[in-house]
């Protein structure tokens, strides 16, 4: 089973600032078979880059997916209000397909 | 648009059994693999189980094979998931998620479900 790890698992930013989250897989994800997923209180996560850096439709372009193999990172480059959430990752290239443990965005 | 709407969680008692639905709608739904996913309270995301999109395929994870059940009927647009022998750690909203194509293989989730709720205590 393929684990990952998301850090940091809080991050306290400002509207505004950059945010960079990152997962780290604990073997190579195969052809970068990972997302990212968005998921505020209350609500089902939603679908926000898939394949590693292409993005779902509707997600605005401050949302940006990289890298491969064992490193991936999920780059906001704009912190807007409505971005402070919960963001996980998940891999779907070798069953059991696996999420990280989250990264919460907050307010600082 | 695609819309998915789980139904039947609720309280059950240690041992028992519940059926949970996903009423699917907006796509054709016999050509998408359909997964669930669950999320313990103040947890995190685990997948449970995904169904190819003629039917034939199941899979599961460790955790719950043996005791959930995944179906789906094409002609209804409905998923389901029997799930018996339940135990406390299966508490959880479980969320019925739609898959990108018709294989169980290399998907990603989306859209999700607004999840429903499963409470084993007694």
């Amino acid at each position: 089973e393929i684990v990952l790890t998301q850090s940091p698992g809080t991050l306290s930013l400002s509207p505004g600032e950059r945010a960079t989250l990152s997962c780290r897989a604990s073997q190579s994800v195969s052809s970068s078979y990972l997302a990212w997923y968005q998921q505020k209180p209350g609500q089902s996560p939603r679908l926000l880059i898939y394949g590693a850096s292409s993005r779902a439709t509707g997600i605005p372009d401050r949302f940006s997916g990289s890298g491969s193999g064992t490193d991936f990172t999920l780059t906001i480059s704009r912190l807007e209000p409505e971005d402070f959430a919960v963001y996980y990752c998940q891999q779907y290239g070798s069953s059991p397909w696996t999420f990280g443990q989250g990264t919460k965005v907050e307010i600082k | 648009e695609v819309q998915l709407v789980e139904s039947g969680g609720g309280l059950v008692q240690p041992g028992g059994s519940l059926t949970l639905s996903c009423a699917a709608s907006g796509f054709t739904f016999s050509n998408y693999a359909m997964s669930w996913v669950r999320q313990a309270p103040g947890r995190g995301l685990e997948w449970v189980s995904t169904i190819s999109g003629g039917g034939a395929g199941t899979y599961y994870a460790d955790s719950v094979k043996g005791r959930f059940t995944i179906s789906r009927d094409n002609s209804k647009n409905t998923l389901y998931l029997q799930m018996n022998s339940l135990r406390a750690e299966d508490t959880a909203v479980y969320y019925c998620a739609k898959n990108q194509r018709s294989s169980w293989l290399y998907n990603w989730f989306d859209p999700w479900g607004q999840g429903t709720l499963v409470t084993v205590s007694s």
